[in-house]
């Protein structure tokens, strides 16, 4: 069973459309994020959102929307796709901390979604 | 805020020999350190953790990484790689004390780990 998953797997566009990548987990956990790893494989974080309330922000532009229909799912809608886009954009999920007692909880990743604008 | 230095961008090693990855941090408080591996065309994988108690930690693979306060150090090693072990490494920082339960990984720039025969 897939824990956390994205789809599509590949993502081939055009500079200038609309596009979005889904995210569903299946672990029950309450917090899921975005990431963008870019050409030289840094990863850095994008979205955080909690029981679908965003509590992490960075500096993203506001082409970038997350939509978190229910907690198990994290969309990312991307407008106006620009050349600087393309990455490999990883979902992540994990339990909130504090709540179960636990001082740490993982954050579990899905398989990736490769976003090349052309 | 926390950052994380991953000095080695590539480190090529023949199969069966020991392997060191290195990874520093700097923070204002105290922290959450993480050793992540990323197989070609896949996501992360946690590979250890230490959150507090022992500073050696092991975790999968045959991995173990030892918590260095002072050097602000949490070296990645192996004894013995094995060519199946060629990935990207990752090394990842969070701050304690976040009291909200939400947790922001910061992520090192990653090393890549080439075994060859």
């Amino acid at each position: 069973d897939t824990a956390v998953s994205q789809t599509p797997k590949y993502l081939v566009t055009q500079m200038g459309n609309d596009k979005s990548i889904k995210c569903e987990q299946n672990l029950g956990h309450d917090t899921m994020y975005w990431y963008k790893q870019d050409s030289k494989k840094f990863l850095k974080i994008m979205f955080s959102y909690n029981n679908k309330e965003l509590i992490i922000n960075e500096t993203v532009p506001n082409r970038f929307s997350p939509k978190s229909p229910d907690k198990a799912h994290l969309n990312l809608h991307i407008n106006s796709l620009e050349l600087g886009d393309s990455a490999v954009y990883f979902c992540a999920s994990s339990p909130r901390t504090g709540l179960s007692g636990s001082s740490y909880n993982e954050q579990f990743f899905g398989p990736g979604t490769r976003l090349t604008v052309l | 805020a926390q950052s994380v230095t991953q000095l080695d961008s590539q480190v090529p090693v023949f199969e069966e020999a020991p392997v060191e990855l290195r990874c520093n941090y700097s923070s204002s408080v105290s922290v959450y350190l993480f050793w992540y591996v990323q197989y070609p065309n896949q996501g992360l994988q946690l590979l250890l953790k230490y959150l507090s108690g022992s500073t050696l930690v092991k975790g999968i693979n045959g991995f173990e990484a030892e918590f260095n306060k002072s050097q602000t150090s949490f070296h990645l090693r192996k004894p013995s790689v094995h060519i199946s072990d060629t990935a990207e490494y990752f090394c990842a920082v969070s701050g304690r004390g976040m009291n909200t339960g939400f947790q922001k990984l910061v992520f090192g720039t990653g090393t890549r780990l080439l075994v060859s025969p």
